[in-house]
């Protein structure tokens, strides 16, 4: 069965400062792979996703995420973040043709100025 | 575009009574539906998947007869939590995807309370 791992439950990162949030998969194939951003009692919005080619995808909000295979990751990253960034940050996995996605358990994300 | 909207954002109810959760595709149909359940500080966990005309396909260890899904539309699916206890306090949220393949949109969410 699939799994999304998010190793990180809770990070916290100054303002302007870099960020990469971590992401790992097991899955029998090469699987779709999104991030979305939760902010407190919201729903989820796509940050950016992966299905093909590329392996460096690019995002909203300056976001971006490489696919490595060879680690079976999808990390997320962001040059400079900014204090409205801070929301909870899922990592998630499914298959063309198979509707359901397997969620990571997220990482909460603090800035602090 | 691609929006799912989900009403009401939040309900308190009384222990013993049912409530009714509406996703509705704005912009687009959607033959399938998903309903998750997010517990405080906890990823999402898919209960159901809603389809349009059909029953809804449960997830393991999800009760039936306790989270009835109606897909009647092409564009609203209905969650109802019956005889609701205060273990379904939690927060409910829908999605969908506007063509096979296309990410998952989500609507914003429904925190229920039960007291």
């Amino acid at each position: 069965a699939q799994s999304v791992t998010q190793p990180d439950i809770h990070i916290t990162v100054s303002e302007g400062a870099s960020l990469e949030l971590r992401c790992n998969y097991s899955y029998g194939a090469t699987p779709y792979l999104f991030w979305y951003v939760q902010s407190p009692g919201q729903g989820l919005q796509l940050l950016l996703k992966y299905f093909s080619g590329d392996t460096l995808v690019q995002g909203i909000k300056g976001f971006e995420a490489e696919f490595k295979r060879s680690q079976s990751s999808f990390n997320l990253r962001k040059p400079s973040v900014h204090w409205s960034d801070a929301a909870e940050y899922f990592c998630a996995v499914g298959l063309f043709g198979n509707e359901k996605l397997t969620f990571g358990t997220g990482t909460r994300l603090t800035i602090i100025p | 575009g691609a929006v799912v909207s989900q009403h009401p954002s939040r309900v308190i109810c009384k222990s013993g009574t049912s409530v009714k959760i509406e996703c509705r595709s704005l912009d687009f149909q959607a033959t399938t539906m998903f309903w998750y359940r997010q517990f405080p500080k906890q990823s999402l966990m898919l209960m159901a998947t809603s389809n349009e005309g059909s029953k809804a396909t449960y997830e393991q260890g999800v009760e039936k007869d306790k989270f009835l899904i109606n897909h009647a539309s092409l564009t609203l699916s209905t969650l109802t939590v019956t005889s609701a206890h205060p273990e379904d306090s939690s927060f409910y949220i829908c999605s969908a995807r506007p063509a096979l393949g296309a990410p998952l949109h989500f609507g914003n969410g429904t925190r229920l309370t039960v007291t």
